[in-house]
């Protein structure tokens, strides 16, 4: 079966840094995705990758290792807008998206 | 451009009463979805489109029907509704292709369904 694995719940200060671990296993992989979703509202992309490394956006950066099944976002100099639920996403071989549970990161001052 | 907008937000259904939502996208994107969302799971596709007149499942179909009559649309039915069928919906859009421009889902804001 196709599984995505994300933390529930992350709790980070302020000013920090935090990484949002992702792993997988999917029938294919054409690219992983990193959403944001707000509470109460739709998710927001936030990044893609299909190369092994780090891309980097920002305050936001999300790193891939094809071989180990594994992604991760960072997130620099945090502020109490970024609270929200971070989803993990990755597009099968049949070019659909397999959605991690989401990882609610808590920000606190 | 409006994007993806999703009509009703909110609605509240008695267990075996029928509805359809409704989702329109000006984007002129081929692939429409449907997703549910639930609390501690990630979203879930029930049906999608990918181009006018065709439709296929997803993870979760059984108890919705969709229909994609015009490329900017794509309804979503629940002809008998049940208690497990609340949740929160939301429909996407895209454009096939490979590279993030064209794979990346835009969202709806969302409808709100609680089966009583």
């Amino acid at each position: 079966g196709q599984n995505i694995d994300q933390p529930t719940e992350m709790t980070a200060t302020e000013g920090a840094i935090v990484q949002i671990n992702c792993t997988y296993q999917t029938s294919g992989f054409n690219g992983l995705f990193w959403y944001q979703q707000h509470a109460g509202e739709a998710p927001t992309f936030l990044s893609y990758n299909v190369l092994d490394g780090l891309e980097e956006k920002g305050r936001f950066s999300s790193f891939l290792s094809r071989s180990k099944g594994y992604s991760y976002l960072l997130l620099k100099e945090l502020q109490m807008k970024d609270s929200a639920s971070y989803l993990c996403a990755v597009l099968d071989s049949n070019y659909q998206l397999i959605w991690g549970a989401g990882t609610k990161l808590i920000i606190k001052p | 451009n409006a994007g993806v907008t999703q009509t009703p937000k909110f609605r509240v259904l008695k267990t075996g009463q029928s509805m359809t939502l409704l989702c329109a996208q000006d984007m002129n994107h081929e692939y429409m979805y449907w997703y549910r969302q639930d609390p501690g799971m990630g979203l879930r596709l029930i049906h999608y489109s990918v181009g006018e007149g065709t439709t296929a499942k997803g993870e979760v179909p059984d108890g919705y029907n969709v229909s994609r009559l015009k490329k900017q649309n794509f309804l979503l039915g629940l002809e008998s509704a049940a208690p497990s069928q609340t949740s929160v919906y939301f429909c996407a859009s895209s454009i096939p292709g490979e590279g993030a421009t064209y794979n990346e889902q835009f969202f709806g804001p969302g409808t709100r369904l609680t089966v009583l």
